[in-house]
């Protein structure tokens, strides 16, 4: 089984500010690799996927990189609505695998 | 707009079932994989299962193996969980997700519906 491991588990930014999460895979994931958003109450939304590419409706400032085995969502310029858990996600392997999350907080 | 409502989530005792549905509409369902993930309270997501869009392939996560089944009714539009054997350890929220492929990651989610495994 692929082990993600993100981090830091919590991270305290504030509007405006850049925030940068990662995500470590235990073994190589080529490229796929993506990030859901998860505000409370509410399901997981898929941000990102193939490592950098956004999904639909997704806005510019969310941005992803890396391959193999480390990645990294950045975002840009933090607006009110982005703070929420972060989690990455490999597919390349089963089982499917998630990060145990990142909190972005103020 | 892709819809997807989970239903059949409540309190059952341990070592009992429950079954899980998963409505979809908005896209055609037969030709997506479907998924299902899991969530702790207060915890982080675990994948479950997941069914190829014809049903011919299907995963299943360690921890459920042996135990739940996933299906799906193409011509109803439905995705199935049959869980047996319930252990405390299986309460969660449980999310239906759509996929392109079976390779593909999780675009679309369900809201979920909690399944509470307890005396």
């Amino acid at each position: 089984e692929i082990v993600m491991t993100q981090s830091p588990a919590t991270l305290s930014v504030s509007p405006g500010e850049r925030a940068t999460l990662s995500c470590r895979a235990s073994q190589s994931v080529s490229s796929n690799l993506a990030w859901y958003q998860q505000k409370p109450g509410q399901a997981p939304r898929l941000l990102i996927y193939g490592a950098s590419t956004r999904a639909t409706g997704i806005p510019a400032r969310f941005s992803g990189s890396g391959s193999g085995t480390e990645f990294t969502l950045t975002i840009s310029s933090l607006q009110s609505e982005d703070f929420a858990v972060y989690y990455c996600q490999q597919y390349n392997n089963w089982p499917r695998t998630f990060g145990q999350g990142t909190r972005l907080e103020i | 707009e892709v819809q997807l409502v989970e239903s059949g989530g409540g309190l059952v005792k341990p070592g009992g079932s429950l079954r899980l549905s998963c409505a979809a509409s908005g896209f055609t369902f037969s030709s997506y994989s479907m998924n299902w993930v899991r969530q702790a309270p207060g915890k982080g997501l675990e994948w479950v299962s997941s069914i190829s869009s014809s049903g011919s392939s299907i995963y299943y996560a360690d921890s459920v193996k042996g135990r739940f089944t996933i299906s799906r009714d193409n011509a109803k539009n439905l995705l199935y969980l049959q869980m047996n054997s319930l252990r405390a350890e299986d309460t969660a929220v449980y999310y239906c997700a759509g996929a392109t492929v079976t390779t593909s990651p999780f675009d679309d989610w369900g809201q979920g519906t909690l399944v509470t495994v307890s005396s």
